[in-house]
């Protein structure tokens, strides 16, 4: 079975400053999705970045960046430039390109924004 | 594009009660999905549906859990008796249904089981 972990609880950040969340997963699947998602506290959970474990290419959504390195099962989301609204809990999570399109979280890294 | 609609944002049982949840897709979206969100935790997913079949149930305690999806668009969860262990948010989330298309999640519903 798959697992996500994110082994920082808490993380926080100067505005405009550079942070990173890291994320680890376990697998035997050689094909498959890795998604951050943001969720804002009472806010519903949106998508920030999605990553195709075929593409080498790390993903870029404007100010939000991966690294992603298949052979250590590693993901981590680089926020650049920190913003208030930048706040909240960020989920990681692991999709299979198979037989089921369910996403399997990890338990969270809550990010706070100072100004 | 209206998003996932789901009713009601806050809900507060005692426990052995029974309690209902509602969700709207995106229109057009084939696969919806209901995610339970304990304190602390990551979601995880309790019913996958394919229009109005059933794909993964593998993880919904059926003896006191439920879900239908009507005509392959509203779908309602239902919990029949609740137990203090229920206490969580429950997200629904709904997709084009291919593999490489995210998943829209709606704002959920705040269980809180006394």
């Amino acid at each position: 079975a798959q697992t996500v972990t994110q082994s920082q609880p808490e993380m926080s950040v100067q505005e405009a400053e550079t942070v990173t969340l890291s994320c680890t997963y376990d697998t035997s699947e050689s094909d498959y999705y890795l998604f951050w998602y943001k969720q804002p506290p009472s806010r519903q959970m949106i998508l920030v970045i999605r990553q195709e474990a075929y593409k080498q290419q790390n993903a870029t959504e404007n100010r939000f960046s991966v690294n992603f390195q298949k052979a250590a099962k590693s993901f981590s989301l680089k926020i650049s430039d920190s913003q208030l609204g930048d706040a909240a809990m960020y989920f990681c999570a692991y999709r299979s390109a198979y037989n089921t399109d369910k996403l399997i979280f990890g338990t969270g890294t809550r990010l706070q924004v100072f100004p | 594009e209206a998003g996932v609609a789901q009713s009601p944002r806050y809900k507060i049982i005692e426990k052995r009660q029974s309690v209902a949840f509602w969700c709207n897709p995106i229109s057009g979206h084939a696969t919806l999905y209901w995610y339970q969100q304990i304190l602390g935790q990551g979601p995880k997913l309790l019913i996958q549906f394919q229009n109005n079949g059933v794909v993964d149930d593998s993880q919904l305690p059926k003896d006191r859990f439920s879900a239908e999806r009507l005509k392959g668009v509203d779908s309602t969860l239902k919990i029949q008796p609740a137990k203090l262990e229920d206490s969580a948010v429950y997200l629904c989330a709904s997709s084009l249904g291919r593999s490489n298309q995210p998943q829209h999640f709606g704002d959920g519903t705040r269980l809180s089981i006394l």
